[in-house]
């Protein structure tokens, strides 16, 4: 089992340029989540998604997109991306409720 | 919204028991408290979760107090490798909106 895989590890984009971000989970999990984390800071959730199909707003969803494609892939789409977007972004899974969640290794993004 | 608050910083001896302490004081009768750790840049890594029984598993313990306004993580044996940021967390959904704050960053030195 590869767990939650993100791609691209890291990426340098200009501004107003869009981009992707993939996220897969091969444990069959309910749930898929984007965080993003500043330097020195938590994590911040961006966009969840409780279930194949559905998707809501997070703390911080201004600027950002999602897609659950399917059970398996959560995607992150910025459309203009700006430099405040500079962050490293995790995405992260779990079954159920009360569960643990499963965390990828993270995209670090720079908005140049 | 913070609902826990933590010590940004603690140092632990190598081989000593890490006790990391959390508030909670608003902690409401079904919401769970959670422990993640994040070791330099990686993912957060989930460590133990507990509702208001004291729990065990091979990474740690969680003390939960009686009233559930603190909780405890203690890694029984510390290592250099135990060094990162802990995070406590608590949550009644189970996941849907965790707030991970700035938790505490434990420095194990040898």
């Amino acid at each position: 089992n590869a767990g939650v895989t993100q791609t691209p590890k890291f990426q340098v984009l200009k501004t107003g340029q869009s981009m992707t971000l993939q996220c897969a989970q091969d444990m069959n999990h309910n749930s898929m989540y984007w965080y993003r984390q500043d330097p020195g800071m938590g994590l911040r959730l961006i966009y969840y998604s409780a279930s194949e199909g559905t998707t809501d707003k997070g703390e911080v969803p201004n600027g950002y997109n999602v897609s659950r494609l399917n059970k398996r892939e959560f995607s992150l789409r910025l459309e203009s991306a700006a430099p405040s977007q500079t962050s490293v972004y995790f995405c992260a899974s779990v079954e159920g409720t009360n569960e643990k969640l499963f965390f990828g290794s993270g995209t670090q993004l720079s908005v140049l | 919204d913070a609902k826990t608050t933590q010590p940004p910083s603690m140092d632990c001896a190598e081989g000593r028991a890490a006790n990391l302490p959390c508030n909670h004081s608003t902690i409401s009768g079904n919401e769970y408290v959670y422990w993640y750790r994040q070791i330099h840049s990686q993912g957060p890594q989930y460590i133990i979760h507990g509702l208001k029984n004291n729990e065990t598993n091979e990474m740690a313990s969680l003390i939960i107090t009686e009233d559930r306004k603190s909780s405890t993580l203690i890694l029984p044996h510390a290592t250099l490798r135990d060094t990162a940021v802990y995070y406590c967390i608590v949550d009644q959904t189970g996941a849907n909106n965790l707030f991970f704050g700035t938790g505490t960053r434990l420095t194990v030195i040898p």
